[in-house]
């Protein structure tokens, strides 16, 4: 089957404009998972979902950033107002749910802003 | 909050056997003790988990401590592929479903 797929794999943006990064996570993955990864550094928990539900959004940096999984399947992360300092990758990652299941990563996103 | 503690490099010589340590001296008894890598320009992918017991598989072994405070991620004969950043994750009841990944160890393979 299908991996985890995101798109689109790069996005450049002006400074201000607003941007949606999209995930579709492999099907029946209960859980879905949104990172921030700089250069040179390991992933940044952004927020995860459990279906539709957004379980944990503590890691998102400031109200610019939202994400939402209305139909507990695909995902989108919005960025509002985009600054140069989110530029960086952002993952998406899924999983069937158990504490032992583990997470299947996309190809990742890279924002970069102007 | 990572909750594990790795030494930030490594490296090993080509086809010896590498042994990456991770300290988790706060874990609880449902955590399970998850091992991802992340080759260069790559996302992470998964390597091996386990609970209580050691685990095998065809990319690597894991060794759990008697008292889990600790374990090792044992690649039986480094490879110049297996040059990458490796993380130590607990995932369970005490950590929630957040999937921290702090920093890693970075391996370096010398051929």
């Amino acid at each position: 089957g299908a991996g985890v797929s995101q798109s689109p794999r790069y996005k450049v943006t002006k400074r201000g404009q607003d941007v949606a990064l999209r995930c579709d996570p492999i099907s029946g993955h209960v859980s879905l998972y949104w990172y921030r990864q700089a250069l040179g550094q390991g992933p940044e928990f952004l927020t995860y979902f459990n279906y539709e539900a957004q379980q944990d959004k503590s890691g998102l940096p400031n109200d610019r950033f939202s994400a939402e999984r209305p139909e507990g399947s695909i995902s989108t992360l919005t960025i509002q107002r985009t600054e140069q300092r989110d530029s960086a990758m952002y993952r998406c990652a899924s999983t069937p749910g158990t504490y032992f299941s583990p997470l299947h990563f996309g190809n990742g996103t890279r924002l970069t802003v102007t | 909050d990572a909750k594990t503690t790795q030494p930030n490099s490594m490296e090993s010589n080509e086809e010896e056997p590498v042994h990456l340590p991770c300290n988790h001296s706060t874990i609880s008894g449902t955590d399970y003790i998850h091992w991802y890598r992340q080759l260069p320009s790559q996302g992470p992918e998964y390597v091996i988990h386990g609970l209580t017991s050691n685990v095998n598989n065809r990319m690597a072994s894991l060794a759990i401590a008697e008292d889990r405070k600790s374990s090792t991620l044992i690649l039986h004969r480094a490879t110049l592929r297996d040059a990458a950043v490796y993380y130590c994750i607990l995932r369970g009841d005490n950590t929630g479903n957040q999937f921290y990944f702090g920093t890693g160890t970075s391996l370096t393979v010398i051929p």
